[in-house]
């Protein structure tokens, strides 16, 4: 079935640093793409997303390119702030309106 | 954006007793909420999905008796756990989207604790 692969976090980094969290997934078809962020006591937003291969979601600084070849959704900033600390969530959806979500990256940056 | 609100935010009970979690959409109506339960350091597993005015469709694994799912109004749907064991300890997360949403825009609730004793 369609699955999510994230990497193993924590991630810990000092601030303006670069930030790449790894996200490959399965599916058979031509999911959408997605990242959503939970920061601490708060419930899960979405960050950005994809709809189809090559595209790029981006907001606050976030990007993630659909490569349709590798089958990846990395995502990137360029310059991490304190305030970025939060467990991230890649998730794939395809056909219905349920997402499959990874299991989460927690990245911890310090000043 | 629009607002999803569970309750409790944390709750503690005894094994063999019965815990409702409400999960309501606050600024729009929802015609599809979401069940999700999350282990420590493991993905979002969901649950089931329920539908106003009609049976909840449960993800297979996902007891039914166990985990009763009510989504009896537009704004509102509840999870209730019966007859809860340590095992079922967890944080369950709900979710909704407007009837009328883009593919994949999902609404997230603060989360459930739920500790059994």
């Amino acid at each position: 079935g369609d699955s999510v692969t994230q990497m193993e976090g924590p991630v810990t980094l000092s601030e303006e640093a670069f930030l790449t969290i790894n996200c490959t997934y399965t599916a058979t078809g031509y999911p959408s793409l997605f990242w959503y962020v939970q920061y601490p006591g708060e419930g899960l937003q979405l960050l950005l997303k994809a709809t189809k291969a090559d595209d790029k979601g981006s907001n606050k600084g976030f990007e993630a390119t659909y490569r349709k070849e590798t089958t990846s959704f990395h995502l990137e900033k360029g310059s991490v702030q304190v305030s970025d600390s939060a467990v991230y969530f890649c998730a794939l959806l395809q056909g219905g309106t349920a997402l499959i979500f990874g299991k989460g990256t927690t990245l911890s940056v310090s000043s | 954006g629009a607002v999803v609100s569970q309750h409790p935010s944390r709750v503690i009970c005894k094994s063999g007793t019965s815990v409702k979690i409400e999960c309501r959409s606050l600024d729009f109506q929802a015609t599809t909420m979401f069940w999700y339960r999350q282990f420590p350091k493991q993905s979002l597993m969901l649950m089931a999905t329920s539908n106003e005015g009609s049976k909840a469709t449960y993800e297979q694994g996902v007891e039914k008796d166990k985990f009763l799912i009510n989504h009896a109004s537009l704004t509102l749907s509840t999870l209730t756990v019966t007859s809860a064991h340590p095992e079922d300890s967890s944080f369950y997360i709900c979710s909704a989207t407007p009837g009328t949403s883009k593919a994949g825009e999902l609404f997230f609730g603060e989360g459930s604790r739920l500790t059994v004793l």
